[in-house]
């Protein structure tokens, strides 16, 4: 199968909002509701920031928000702070395969 | 508090052997499902291979198959990949992740251990 698509940048101003896209088909992100979303700092292992769709792990700042439509989830951060500047990976996880997004760096100018 | 810690890295020819382990404290390593999951230098994240809590169901990407072997020894908190006739592409930083026991996704991730193939 092949990777989740995502675009390979975003930014945004801090305060401002941006949305990342995560595109998949029917037999992944439309056809199960476990899309997950990680950011992953330089040098760092991933960190979960959105599970099964729209949930928030624990500790996870409320401006991140997930959603799903159709064969695409989208992951949102509302009032960008310059912490968040990371990569961010798009999942979608069934107990016999994962798929990945090819990742989007996203700049906090 | 929860820790996975990956060993077993390092620099092989191509063809080579090499095996990883992953080694879990802070939880109670039966009760979870465990990954591999690796990142190219600079590249982004590639699932690896999938084992059950008891280790009886095992999957593979495609891209190892037939080549990579997951295992687990419960009884010592670990989880090792096998890596057989390696190539140049396999060159990545290896992570072991759990998998959560009620949401379908990666609670905690190792450190990584880089894996080299090169000649």
């Amino acid at each position: 199968q092949s990777a989740l698509t995502q675009p390979a940048s975003v930014s945004g101003f801090p305060g401002q909002s941006i949305t990342i896209s995560c595109t998949g088909s029917s037999s992944d992100v439309g056809g199960y509701n476990s899309v997950s979303w990680y950011q992953q700092h330089p040098g760092k292992a991933p960190n979960v920031m959105i599970y099964d769709v729209n949930n928030r792990p624990s500790g996870v700042p409320h401006r991140f928000s997930g959603s799903k439509s159709g064969n695409t989830a989208s992951l949102t951060i509302s009032g960008l702070q310059t912490e968040d500047e990371a990569d961010y990976y798009c999942s979608s996880y069934t107990s016999t395969n994962v798929l990945f997004g090819g990742g989007t760096k996203l700049t906090v100018l | 508090e929860v820790k996975l810690v990956e060993s077993g890295g390092g620099l092989v020819q191509p063809g080579g052997s090499l095996r990883l382990s992953c080694v879990a404290s802070g939880f109670i390593f039966s009760n979870y499902e465990i990954n591999w999951v690796r990142q190219a230098p600079g590249k982004g994240l590639e699932w690896v291979s999938h084992i059950t809590r008891s280790g009886r169901a095992i999957y593979y990407a495609d891209s190892v198959k037939g080549r990579f072997t997951i295992s687990r020894d419960n009884a010592k908190n670990s989880l090792y990949l096998q890596m057989n006739s390696l190539r140049v592409e396999d060159t990545a930083v290896y992570y072991c992740a759990r998998v959560n026991a009620y949401w379908s996704t990666y609670d905690y991730w190792g450190q990584g251990t880089l894996v080299t193939v090169s000649s």
